[in-house]
């Protein structure tokens, strides 16, 4: 089985400034990790992805994520955020070998302000 | 342009009718998804199919059925025995099944029961 938690429901955050939103994951097997973006009403976009390699990983938008395999995160930073960026923020992860069921965590809805 | 289109946007149902969500995908992906979101709680999965006339239960299927006749639709009914039917409703598609293929996502399918 493999979880994701997402500790921080909500973060604010002013224009320009840097975030970061946390991520940890469990699994007791190899894992595949994501981050999605969902606006309002709308259906959820891939931001990067970890499959293997670097553990740096760039995205869509400006987003980075570093995989932290000994302590099981996968933290999604910006250095500068836009009104723009406004929006919830799922990370997930699926097991290696055990299909593509996605497991979400709860979501951080990211408000960037004036 | 290549993507998921999912009918109704919006849906209003008395409470003990059958619903039929309609989801529809021209990528030519093998695997499709049906997923839950209710507010605060992520994205929770109710059916999968890996392959056209197969599918597999996900976390929450009780009170749900789907088809897969045809490669590029997924239609999920939501059943008068779902408990608690008012929820965002999200399909999804990926090239395969495992685990390293990105998920890409319909709009979502608002449903409403009164």
């Amino acid at each position: 089985a493999q979880s994701v938690t997402q500790l921080d429901s909500q973060v604010p955050v002013f224009e320009e400034a840097p975030v970061e939103l946390r991520c940890n994951y469990s699994s007791s097997v190899s894992v595949y990790l994501f981050w999605y973006v969902q606006y309002p009403n709308q259906g959820l976009q891939l931001l990067l992805k970890y499959l293997s390699g670097s553990t740096l990983v760039k995205g869509i938008n400006g987003f980075e994520a570093e995989f932290n395999k000994s302590q099981t995160s996968f933290h999604l930073r910006k250095p500068s955020v836009h009104i723009s960026d406004t929006a919830e923020y799922f990370c997930a992860v699926s097991g290696a070998g055990g299909g593509n069921k996605l497991t979400f965590g709860t979501g951080t809805q990211l408000k960037v302000e004036l | 342009d290549g993507g998921i289109t999912q009918s109704p946007k919006y849906l209003f149902r008395k409470e003990g009718q059958n619903v039929t969500l309609s989801c529809e995908q021209n990528l030519n992906h093998d695997a499709m998804y049906w997923y839950r979101q209710d507010p605060g709680q992520g994205l929770r999965l109710i059916y999968y199919s890996q392959i056209v006339n197969d599918f597999q239960k996900g976390d929450i299927a009780e009170g749900y059925s789907v088809s897969r006749e045809k490669k590029e639709s997924f239609p999920l009914t939501v059943t008068s025995a779902q408990k608690n039917p008012t929820a965002f409703y999200l399909c999804a598609s990926s090239i395969g099944g495992s685990g390293y293929n990105e998920q890409f996502f319909g709009p979502g399918t608002r449903l409403t029961v009164l």
